[in-house]
C-alpha cells in the first residue's frame, strides 16, 4: 500500500527566505504527483501537478520537482511571504487500478512565514 | 467562479440523528469525491463517483451513503450519526478521475455529540 510522508510536519521561517518542503512515497509506480495548499478553515487548492514523465513544474515563485526512482518530490518556495503561510499537502496517483482509492495524500507540512 | 460548493458549512448533530451533506460543482466535471479530514489521520476517501450514474466505496465508507443525483451534484448521507463521525468533510471534483487535478470545496465541519 502506498504511503506518503511529509517532513517536517511544521516549519517556521522569516519572511524572504527560500524554503523547501519534502514529500516521499514508498511505491514509485505513480502516474502523477500533486501539491496542494490548504488555508485554515478552507479546502485544498491545487498548486502544481507533475506527470511521472516530468522532472519539474513551475508556477510563479513555486517550483516542484519529482524524482520517481527515489520516491521523492520537493516543493521550492522562493522569497517567501506571510501570505504563503498555510498547510501544504502532496498526493500521489497510483498507476495500477482506476479507482479513486489510488490517490494517496500526505498529512501535510504546516508552514508559518514570520513577518 | 463558484467551483465546488458545499452546504452546510457547519452542523451539530446528536447521536442517532441523520443528515445529508450537499455538494455541487459547476465545472462540468465527470468525477466527484467525498473525503473526511481528521487531525493526525490526513484525508481519507469515503466514497467517489467516477462518472454520472456510478458510485464506489473508498477507504472509510461504513456509516455513510451517497447519491450522484446528476452530473453536478453528489450528496453524502449519514443515516445514524455517531461521535466517531465528527470530522471535516470535503467534496471534490475532477474532469476525469484521479489523473486530472482535483478541485475541493471549503468543507463542512460536523460535530456529533
Amino acid at each position: 500500500k502506498q504511503e506518503v510522508t511529509q517532513i517536517p510536519a511544521a516549519l517556521s521561517v522569516p519572511e524572504g527566505e527560500n524554503l523547501v518542503l519534502n514529500c516521499s512515497f514508498t511505491d514509485s509506480a505513480i502516474y502523477n504527483l500533486q501539491w496542494f495548499r490548504q488555508d485554515p478553515g478552507k479546502g485544498l487548492t491545487s498548486l502544481l501537478l507533475i506527470q511521472s514523465s516530468q522532472r519539474e513544474q513551475t508556477s510563479g515563485r513555486l517550483n516542484a520537482s519529482l524524482d520517481k526512482s527515489s520516491g521523492r518530490s520537493t516543493l521550492y518556495i522562493a522569497a517567501s511571504q506571510p501570505g504563503d503561510s498555510a498547510t501544504y499537502l502532496c498526493a500521489v496517483t497510483a498507476i495500477r487500478g482506476g479507482g479513486a482509492d489510488g490517490l494517496t495524500f500526505g498529512k501535510g507540512t504546516h508552514l508559518i512565514i514570520q513577518p | 467562479n463558484a467551483g465546488v460548493t458545499q452546504t452546510p458549512k457547519f452542523q451539530v448533530l446528536k447521536t442517532g440523528q441523520s443528515m445529508t451533506l450537499q455538494c455541487a460543482q459547476d465545472m462540468n466535471h465527470n468525477s466527484m469525491y467525498w473525503y473526511r479530514q481528521d487531525p493526525g489521520m490526513g484525508l481519507r476517501l469515503i466514497y467517489y463517483s467516477a462518472s454520472e450514474g456510478t458510485t464506489d466505496k473508498g477507504e472509510v465508507p461504513n456509516g455513510y451513503n451517497v447519491s450522484r443525483l446528476n452530473k453536478r451534484e453528489f450528496s453524502l448521507r449519514l443515516e445514524s450519526a455517531a461521535p466517531s463521525q465528527t470530522s471535516v468533510y470535503f467534496c471534490a471534483s475532477s474532469e476525469a478521475g484521479i489523473r486530472s487535478p482535483l478541485h475541493f470545496g471549503n468543507g463542512t465541519r460536523l460535530t456529533v455529540t
